[in-house]
């Protein structure tokens, strides 16, 4: 089974800070998922990312897809409390198309 | 429109007690999925149901575990002779379809056992 490494596991920062997650695996992805979940709720999908050296963008969030697709980052531009929370990284993992591999997540906290 | 829903959305229960744990799965769904996550394990899948096609149920960790849906919407998943280990939160997921890979989760239940 793929495992996917997350770090940092903890960031807490402040208000107005720019920050970088990281997801990163032994393995070639085929695509990757990036999910945010807030506290008391289940994930919800941010983007998913297919395409080696892939950028996307969705308001202060950027994420990149390495050349190699063995890796993937979210960089947050000017972090607001309401950014708070668990950030997941997954993919299909056993060549399932169904299947999801969760990696264990980086935990945001950002004070006002 | 709704989301999925789960209940309980907390349940307490006693070492060796059976425990019931139910999905409503976003209206027209025809993906299902159950995942477990607990601290420092994150999210493991558990079962997955598409349509009317036999479930994948090799991420379930024990005999204890199992899951049916009924007509093809509700799903139950339930746990046998309840474990202090079980203890986590599980999460259920719907999708679309089998082509389209996105899965809406639902809020969890957070399940103790003393």
């Amino acid at each position: 089974t793929q495992l996917l490494e997350q770090s940092p596991q903890f960031l807490s920062i402040q208000e107005g800070e720019n920050l970088t997650v990281y997801c990163n695996s032994s393995s070639v992805f085929s695509s990757l998922q990036w999910y945010r979940q807030e506290p008391g709720e289940g994930p919800v999908l941010l983007v998913t990312v297919v395409t080696g050296g892939e950028v996307k963008k969705l308001k202060r969030l950027t994420f990149q897809f390495g050349d190699a697709r063995k890796d993937s980052s979210l960089h947050i531009t000017a972090a607001q409390p309401g950014d708070t929370g668990l950030y997941l990284c997954a993919q299909n993992s056993g060549g399932s198309n169904y299947k999801l591999t969760f990696g264990k997540g980086t935990l945001l906290t950002v004070n006002p | 429109g709704a989301g999925v829903s789960q209940s309980p959305s907390n349940k307490v229960t006693e070492k060796g007690k059976d425990v019931e744990l139910r999905c409503d799965p976003i209206s027209g769904h025809t993906a299902l999925y159950w995942y477990r996550q607990s601290l420092g394990q994150g999210l493991e899948f558990l079962i997955y149901f598409q349509g009317n096609s036999a479930p994948d149920k090799s991420g379930l960790p024990s005999d204890r575990f199992s899951a049916e849906r009924t007509g093809g919407s509700v799903s139950t998943l339930t746990i046998q002779r309840t474990q202090q280990e079980d203890s986590a939160v599980y999460l259920c997921a719907s999708g679309p379809s089998p082509q389209q890979k996105t899965q809406y989760f639902g809020p969890g239940t957070r399940l103790l056992v003393l």
